[in-house]
């Protein structure tokens, strides 16, 4: 069963610098989001991404956060400069392009530890 | 926008009782509810969803009821076993836009032996 993956599964990065985390969606999707989750906390929805746009993003989606899916198989989310509020668990997930359905099937996660 | 409150936070039976997570939603526009169990460290997995023209659903142990008009939904697990122990979000999701899941705070289950 197709599954969505993302690299890598733990990131450390000292405050101030650019991450970029990655995610192979699963390939016949083309629905993509950014979710994240502080420890402990429920999941955030980031950012929404369709057709090579975003379609919507959440107030924690700032100016320092950018989505990007630079081929046909792979979406990015960057952080330019980290901030130490930025430690959680990122999830990608995508959607089929079916508009009866609405299941997301989420990734393993990216642990960011912003020290 | 839509919220999504969920009760209880922690919840603990014995095995083989049953269990009930509950959720509100704020926005009647939302169609769609998916619940996902989450373990330790692991991705949220979908284990049940409900869409808004259905008022129950089930599947096996598990099972969902939606009511519209009090705009609330329900985890139904019955006959509980060690490994349901996990956390479980409920989420809501509004008609048209793209999709995105507005989660709950999540429920702590435990299922003692």
């Amino acid at each position: 069963e197709p599954e969505v993956t993302q690299t890598p599964s733990h990131q450390v990065t000292q405050m101030g610098q650019e991450v970029i985390l990655r995610c192979v969606p699963i390939s016949n999707h083309l629905y993509f989001y950014w979710y994240r989750q502080i420890l402990g906390q429920k999941v955030e929805f980031l950012v929404s991404f369709y057709n090579n746009e975003i379609s919507e993003k959440s107030e924690i989606f700032d100016d320092q956060f950018s989505v990007e899916r630079p081929d046909g198989s792979n979406f990015t989310l960057k952080i330019r400069s980290t901030k130490l509020e930025d430690s959680a668990m990122y999830f990608c997930a995508s959607r089929t392009s079916s508009v009866v359905s609405g299941v997301q099937y989420f990734g393993p996660g990216t642990r960011l530890t912003v020290t | 926008g839509e919220n999504v409150e969920q009760h209880p936070s922690t919840l603990s039976v014995q095995e083989g009782d049953s269990a009930v997570i509950k959720c509100t939603y704020s926005d009647s526009a939302s169609n769609y509810f998916p619940w996902y169990k989450q373990e330790l460290g692991k991705r949220p997995q979908l284990i049940i969803d409900i869409r808004s023209n259905v008022g129950e659903k089930k599947d096996q142990r598990i099972a969902v009821t939606l009511n519209k008009t009090a705009k609330h939904f329900s985890l139904h697990i019955t006959e509980t076993q060690p490994e349901d122990s996990a956390v479980y979000f409920c989420a809501g999701v509004l008609s048209g836009g793209y999709n995105k899941l507005i989660f709950g705070a999540g429920t702590r289950l435990a299922v003692h032996p």
